[in-house]
């Protein structure tokens, strides 16, 4: 089946600069989620997006920002990178809004150095 | 108080034997409530969904719920080493903080498991 693919694997980049993060979510699923995820820490919501609006935000800082496109995918893009930034970055899709379950890609490892 | 409590483990079982993991929440009109599994440096990895009181079986893993206790808990029968990972625990939450609304997942601090040869 189908999974969530998720682009690229792993960056790095250094402080002050831009990365820009994709995710293709699972055919006909019509909502996609964005998680962070520090080390030893659970997976924290950032922001979801539901037929290509935003639906929900969570603890987001202001220097991210995302989109979902008419293809339903999503890229979260990260500005005036700082070194507490890195962390994995996971996204998920689902049905519904998320009523049912989630699926979650293989995340992003982004390391700012 | 976190709204998704699980003791952080580590939890050793050796292999053949149940392991029992447990979960409480505290939002009330919580209605789905998820079990993953991660690996080390991986991604969460759904292995059970239950949205109503009562047991519910897969395999070798059985999920139960209390709405009222607000207690969720899965059991894995016949532990193997592979089954070692951490096991977070999730509720889903509507959240409409901006926009028309979704449900995000709030997760635990997650189980450690170890299940040892």
């Amino acid at each position: 089946a189908a999974g969530v693919i998720q682009s690229p694997r792993h960056l790095i980049k250094e402080k002050r600069e831009t990365a820009t993060l994709k995710c293709y979510p699972i055919p006909r699923h019509d909502t996609v989620y964005w998680y962070q995820q520090g080390p030893g820490q659970d997976p924290q919501f950032l922001i979801s997006f539901y037929e290509k609006m935003q639906s929900d935000k969570g603890s987001i800082p202001d220097r991210f920002s995302a989109q979902q496109f008419s293809d339903y995918h999503s890229e979260l893009n990260m500005s005036s990178l700082e070194l507490g930034d890195s962390a994995l970055y996971f996204c998920a899709s689902s049905l519904e809004r998320g009523a049912y379950e989630q699926y979650f890609g293989p995340g992003t490892r982004l390391t700012v150095t | 108080q976190k709204e998704v409590e699980q003791n952080s483990g580590p939890l050793s079982v050796p292999e053949g034997a149940i392991a029992s993991l447990n979960c409480t929440y505290s939002d009330r009109v919580s209605q789905s409530f998820f079990w993953y599994r991660q690996y080390s440096g991986k991604s969460p990895e759904l292995i059970m969904s239950i949205y109503s009181n009562g047991d519910k079986e897969d395999g070798r893993f059985t999920a139960q719920l209390n709405k009222a206790s607000q207690y969720v808990s899965l059991l894995i029968r016949d532990s193997q080493p592979s089954d070692s990972a951490t096991y977070l625990c999730a509720v889903n939450i509507w959240g409409i903080d901006s926009g028309a609304g979704s449900y995000q997942l709030t997760f635990g601090k997650g189980t450690k498991l170890s299940v040892i040869p």
